[in-house]
């Protein structure tokens, strides 16, 4: 199975200001005969079920803020907040779906500053 | 706007059965691979089967492979999942989720809200 590690497990951030939450996968979910990157991220909030919110690592979810961006390949990913608001405090998931069984990262809890 | 509807979810005791039901409409469902997906209360979010739009094909994480199996209607545009032998560890929230047109190695586009499944004594 594909371990997904994330971190920090959580984060404070102020209004404002960048978040950054890391994702590393066990194996790379790269694959190359189209070059795409079978990564996505998901926000959750309490009582919630999940949000897709990036998938093939960058593209955005349609609705999702431009706020809002994934970067990285391989094994090494990133989803960034680039000015947290108010709304974004949640808990992140990166997850695979290079293969079956599907896994997700533990979670990063994001609170405000 | 799609909408996932699961439902089923009890109190069961150990070793009991139960079977989940999600209701999907506004999209074309026989269209979608589908997923179910379970997340322990305050823990992380766990893959548990997928299956392909004419239910030819599934799959399973191993842990659950035997005691779960999954299944769909495409003329009630329904997703089930068959719980056997269920043990304390598979309380859980149970989703429903869409995946793709195009293959299983899809992400999870659209969510139900979920329905609470509680194995207990």
């Amino acid at each position: 199975d594909i371990v997904m590690t994330q971190s920090p497990d959580s984060l404070a951030v102020s209004l404002g200001e960048r978040a950054t939450i890391n994702c590393k996968s066990s194996q790379s979910v790269l694959y190359n005969s189209n070059k795409k990157n079978y990564l996505a991220w998901y926000q959750q909030k309490p009582r919630q079920p999940p949000k897709l919110l990036i998938y093939w690592a960058s593209t955005r979810e349609s609705g999702v803020p431009d706020r809002f961006s994934g970067s990285g390949s391989g094994t090494d990913f990133t989803l960034t907040i680039s000015s947290l608001q108010a709304e974004d405090v949640a808990v992140y998931y990166c997850q695979q779906y290079y293969g079956t069984p599907f896994t997700f990262g533990q979670g990063t809890k994001l609170e405000i500053k | 706007e799609v909408q996932l509807v699961e439902s089923g979810g009890d109190l069961v005791q150990p070793g009991g059965s139960l079977r989940l039901s999600c209701a999907a409409s506004a999209f074309i469902f026989s269209n979608y691979w589908m997923s179910w997906v379970r997340q322990a209360p305050g823990k992380g979010l766990e893959w548990v089967a997928n299956m392909k739009q004419d239910g030819s094909v599934e799959y399973y994480v191993d842990s659950l492979k035997g005691r779960f199996t999954i299944s769909r209607d495409n003329t009630k545009n329904s997703l089930y999942l068959q719980m056997n032998s269920l043990r304390a560890e598979d309380t859980a929230v149970y989703y429903c989720a869409i995946q793709g047109t195009t293959s299983a190695y899809t992400p999870f586009h659209d969510w139900g809200l979920g329905t609470l499944v509680t194995v207990s004594s």
